[in-house]
This record gives C-alpha cells, structure tokens and sequence, in this order.
C-alpha cells in the first residue's frame, strides 16, 4: 500500500449510471489530484485540490464532478458516462501543490461504461 | 512552457544486463524532474527526483538518473535489470518550486526484461 487508497478497483457502469469514485489518504498531505489515464495516450490531470480548494480543473466535461471534503479524501462522481471515458482513473497526493515533492498515487480504479 | 519527450517507446532488455531509459525536456525555467514506474494494474511509484540538488540522483530499486543541462536530459539507468524491473516508465517535468506547477508527463516507455 503506498498511503492512497482508492475504491473501487473496478466499476463497470452504463451510460445512465450514476457512481462515485473514492481517494482516501493519511499522509497528512494538503494536495489532491484526479488523473486519467486511458491506452495510447499521456497522463491526463484532471482535477486539484490544495487544502480543500480546487484549484484546477483542466477542461473536464461536467459529467465528472470532483468533491474534497477534507484534506484526506477526495471523490469523483460520474453520471451520463460515456465509452470514450473508459480508463484507469488515478488518484495522488503531495504535501502541497508544488511538485518538487513528488506525488503519492494510488492503484486506481479501472472504469468500464458499457 | 514544458514539455518532455521519451525517445524510446519500448525498450526491451536481457535479465542481468544494464537498462538505458531515455528522457529529453524542455522548460523556460528550472525544472523539477521526476521518474515514476508503473507496474501492471498498480499507480505511479516515484523513483527518483530532480530538484536543483545533485545532478547524479539515486533512487529506489537501484536506479539513478543524471541531469544534464546542456544535452536537457534526464535518462533513467540501472546497471544490471531484474525480472521485476518490467513495468511502464514515465519522465515528468515540472517548472519547480515557486512557479506553475502543473506537471507534464511523458508518454511512458515500457521496459521488457528478458531471461
């Protein structure tokens, strides 16, 4: 386990679905990140939260809606998905938002819209 | 503006012998940069960094990596793989503490060890 814990593993969902990703750390670190990363493609950034604040959300479609309740936990809820969304969608953290830290990733959660 | 380019999108290995991975950026500024391994069905681990200390950087797992300012590189070696080491490698470069610090990510090389 590397400190970033993310359910579920694995989501199969249809298009009319509605479902929530979860990011959970205590690493006591005040940054969070969603990235996307899908097959043939670079890393794609999502979403940042900096002490609970979003501070960046890269052109995302607002079928994808982020929340940070805290500093510890982040959540990524999905509705009217669509195929192309299929990817592995990981979850990091850092000490803050600069990066010369490193980031803390987790395992993420693989996502299937049929 | 940043970018940053992996030359080698497989790189394919014996068991025992060394491991070149190669990483080329560009950055306005004075960058941070980063290795990370991603193993099948697993996140990023960092490897190692980058962030205006020594050139020469050591990581995890026996791997380090030299920056080179006048060549802008930043390649990942190992002198002797193991089976283990078989995974997707990514190179990232971020502008470094004090600036923008949206990272770039490569595009990942993908290291296949052979027995």
């Amino acid at each position: 386990e590397t400190g970033v814990t993310q359910t579920p593993r694995h989501l199969v969902m249809g298009m009319t679905n509605k479902k929530s990703l979860k990011c959970e750390q205590h690493l006591g670190h005040n940054a969070m990140y969603w990235y996307k990363q899908s097959a043939k493609k670079p890393l794609e950034l999502m979403f940042v939260y900096n002490f609970k604040e979003q501070t960046e959300n890269n052109s995302v479609p607002s079928r994808f809606s982020p929340e940070c309740p805290n500093s510890s936990h982040l959540f990524l809820h999905l509705h009217t998905l669509q195929p192309e969304d299929s990817a592995l969608y990981l979850c990091a953290s850092s000490q803050d938002h600069a990066t010369a830290y490193g980031y803390t990733f987790g395992s993420g959660t693989r996502l299937t819209v049929v | 503006a940043q970018s940053v380019t992996q030359l080698d999108s497989h790189v394919s290995v014996s068991e025992g012998t060394p491991v070149l991975l190669r990483c080329n950026y560009s950055s306005s500024y004075s960058p941070s940069l980063f290795w990370y391994v991603q193993h099948p069905n697993k996140g990023l681990q960092l490897l190692l960094k980058y962030t205006s200390a020594a050139t020469l950087v050591k990581g995890i797992n026996g791997f380090e990596a030299e920056f080179k300012k006048s060549e802008t590189s930043f390649h990942l070696t190992k002198p002797s793989a193991h089976m283990s080491d078989a995974a997707e490698y990514f190179c990232v470069v971020s502008r470094g503490p004090g600036g923008s610090y949206i990272p770039t990510f490569g595009r990942g090389t993908s290291l296949i060890v052979h027995p």
